[in-house]
């Protein structure tokens, strides 16, 4: 596969255990955001997302938490199975009329069996 | 990958030489995206399109053109292509107005000797 990231930060866990991915936004005036999945040689995975009125928002074994007030973002992964090994990165959407999104540029989840 | 296809998946080219990648979709989404991805960094919008013929300028958008003939069809022009284009290229769309989440398409990968 390719090589998303070279240097990325990396997070090694063993299979079973819980994960957390943090992420630090950039813009207090952002109003919507995503975490995305990338698996090796492929395109990025919608996971979760969350609007700026909400601190916490669940999923399927996933958890997005939202602190406003440090401008940060985490994921939170349950019971890490070895198919949740890939690159994880952040998206936030910056209030205006605009429809783009600020990516982060990633963290590597290996997943320890 | 949303109803998103890419063409061609791989493609290796020279220096000077123009390079057209293709992005299609099959569900009339208004709002279409053209990113590239390299080591270090995370997704960099080129350019953007809200509309058939309606698109617009990226954060890096130098030595890239664009076009939207079609609902469906959004296509990156490399007019001459540089050893610093060389990167994965993904398209992506926005699903519904007001909807800012993303889908990715699979990427092209592109190599400029």
């Amino acid at each position: 596969g390719e090589s998303v990231g070279l240097h990325l930060p990396t997070l090694s866990v063993q299979e079973g255990d819980n994960s957390i991915i943090n992420c630090a936004y950039s813009n207090s005036a952002s109003d919507y955001f995503i975490w995305y999945k990338q698996e090796s040689g492929k395109g990025p995975q919608f996971i979760i997302d969350i609007r700026s009125n909400m601190d916490k928002r669940q999923g399927q074994r996933v958890t997005v938490l939202l602190n406003k007030t440090v401008k940060h973002l985490s994921l939170q992964i349950a019971a890490t199975q070895p198919g949740d090994s890939a690159v994880y990165f952040c998206a936030e959407h910056v209030g205006d009329s605009s429809y783009k999104l600020i990516f982060g540029s990633g963290t590597r989840l290996l997943v320890r069996p | 990958d949303a109803g998103i296809t890419q063409s061609p998946r791989h493609k290796v080219t020279e220096t000077g030489t123009p390079v057209t990648l293709r992005c299609h979709q099959t569900e009339n989404h208004r709002y279409m995206y053209w990113y590239r991805q390299d080591p270090g960094h995370g997704l960099r919008l080129i350019h953007y399109s809200y509309g058939v013929k309606d698109t617009d300028k990226g954060e890096v958008s130098d030595g890239y053109s664009v076009s939207r003939s079609k609902t469906e069809d959004f296509l990156l022009t490399l007019e001459s292509a540089t050893s610093s284009q060389t990167s994965v290229y993904f398209c992506a769309i926005s699903v519904l107005a007001g909807q800012e989440t993303q889908y990715f398409g699979p990427g092209t990968r592109l190599l400029v000797l």
